[in-house]
């Protein structure tokens, strides 16, 4: 069955520690990997599509990579602004649904 | 490009009602995505829309959840006697086929059901 991971559940930062967060996945196939952002209350605003391992894509302090089997969302530096839930989904061949991990829930403090 | 939006933000019912909710698609993407979202969860799929043709359906929508899609611009979703259950954030998002995998998501309606 197809499935998405994402670990951590929660992260809390100091301003200026950056970290990474995981995706992994199992799915025949990886049509595409997709990272968003959703604030409370709001809809996964988007951030990166990712279609190959080894790829990279990056958006201010965001980076995303991907391999055959996990992504990672490599924050630099963070700022309080980036507080907010990280949710990772895949698409799989065949399909054009999103199955999405559950978030991880990133707080980074002043 | 005005995104993608949806009506209402916000509604409340009570169970056995039902209620329609209403997606407008950035304008020229052909393909339409419903997805319900629970707090701590991820959004799961529920349907999808390419024009007016309805291509796929969760096992989560029941009988009491219908989808539309006329002319193939808006989307309506509608849950008929509703249940405490269906409490949720009702997500709608959209793409353009076939260049773009990327969906872009709505605001979203939450749904409280008393």
């Amino acid at each position: 069955e197809d499935q998405v991971t994402q670990s951590p559940e929660a992260l809390r930062l100091q301003e200026g520690e950056s970290s990474s967060l995981n995706c992994s996945y199992t799915v025949s196939g990886l049509r595409g990997l997709f990272w968003y952002r959703q604030d409370p209350g709001k809809g996964p605003e988007f951030l990166f599509t990712l279609y190959s391992a080894g790829e990279e894509k990056e958006k201010e302090r965001l980076k995303a990579t991907l391999t055959k089997k996990e992504s990672f969302l490599h924050i630099t530096a963070p700022k309080p602004e980036d507080s907010a839930t990280y949710l990772c989904a895949v698409q799989a061949p065949g399909t054009y649904k999103y199955i999405f991990g559950t978030g991880t829930r990133l707080k980074v403090l002043a | 490009d005005t995104g993608v939006s949806q009506d209402p933000r916000h509604k409340i019912t009570k169970r056995g009602q039902n209620v329609t909710f209403r997606c407008d698609p950035i304008s020229e993407h052909n393909r339409l995505y419903w997805y319900r979202q629970t707090l701590g969860q991820g959004p799961e799929f529920l349907t999808y829309f390419q024009n007016e043709a309805q291509l796929e359906k969760s096992r989560l929508l029941s009988d009491r959840f219908s989808a539309e899609r006329p002319k193939g611009s808006f989307s309506t979703l509608e849950i008929q006697r509703t249940e405490q259950g269906d409490s949720a954030m009702y997500l709608c998002a959209s793409s353009l086929a076939p260049d773009q995998e990327t969906q872009y998501f709505g605001p979203g309606t939450r749904l409280l059901v008393l």
